[in-house]
């Protein structure tokens, strides 16, 4: 079954803990990015990669890092959280190439709670 | 930068009958695309609806619907015969692509959302 995947689904944490959110894709998709959820402001793009080891800052990449070390895998990477970032997060990815059929496929996001 | 509006963060209507969720973007661009996601209290962001922006035709799904008007930069669904399982928040997202490398990739900009209630 073609899926994104993530996990952990669920976390709480504490704040400066480090944590890392796996996702994976099963679609030999080229295009990979995160975005987080907040209330009153839809979701907003964090970080994108275009392919293996091209990563690139979206909207909101501040105290967030990524990598792109194979093709089916999109890590993202708090270093140090802090309550801002207590959000839903969807990890997303899609063939490149113009076309609206190349849809972006979502994970089923991993609410993280950091206190 | 390219922004999306969704001016109604609630709108309910009766099952069986029909409801009009309202988007507005701005952008510079001619070439572009837009989508509405359909997010149930699963989380889950499911693909509703895609229009081009090049094609004056609106598009179709079964009960769903667009109206896009690209001199207004209007892009409003319109869900019919409304049933209980669609009930959930609404999305308004737009695309457009840049080319980088002979890849072409571009990321959704999404609405505030809107979240429907459908009665029984």
């Amino acid at each position: 079954e073609a899926q994104v995947t993530q996990n952990p689904r669920y976390l709480i944490t504490v704040t400066g803990k480090k944590l890392t959110v796996t996702c994976s894709q099963n679609m030999n998709h080229e295009y990979m990015s995160w975005y987080r959820q907040d209330p009153g402001l839809g979701l907003r793009q964090i970080y994108y990669s275009m392919n293996v080891e091209v990563t690139d800052k979206g909207d909101v990449p501040e105290g967030y890092k990524v990598s792109r070390k194979e093709k089916r895998n999109f890590p993202l990477i708090l270093e140090s959280p802090s309550p801002n970032q207590t959000s839903l997060y969807f990890c997303a990815s899609r063939l490149s190439g113009s076309s609206s059929y190349n849809e972006q496929f979502f994970g089923p996001g991993t609410r993280l709670t950091v206190l | 930068a390219q922004t999306v509006t969704q001016s109604q963060p609630e709108m309910s209507v009766q099952e069986a009958e029909t409801v009009t969720l309202s988007c507005t973007y701005d952008t510079s661009e001619s070439d572009y695309y837009l989508f509405w996601y359909k997010q149930p209290p699963s989380r889950q962001m499911i693909l509703v609806i895609r229009q081009e922006a090049y094609k004056q035709q609106n598009a179709t799904e079964n009960r769903f619907s667009v109206n896009f008007q690209k001199a207004a930069k209007s892009f409003s669904l319109k869900i019919s015969d409304s049933q209980l399982g669609d009930a959930a928040m609404y999305f308004c997202a737009y695309r457009i692509d840049a080319n980088a490398g002979g890849t072409s990739y571009g990321k959704l900009t999404f609405g505030q959302g809107t979240i429907l209630t459908v009665h029984p």
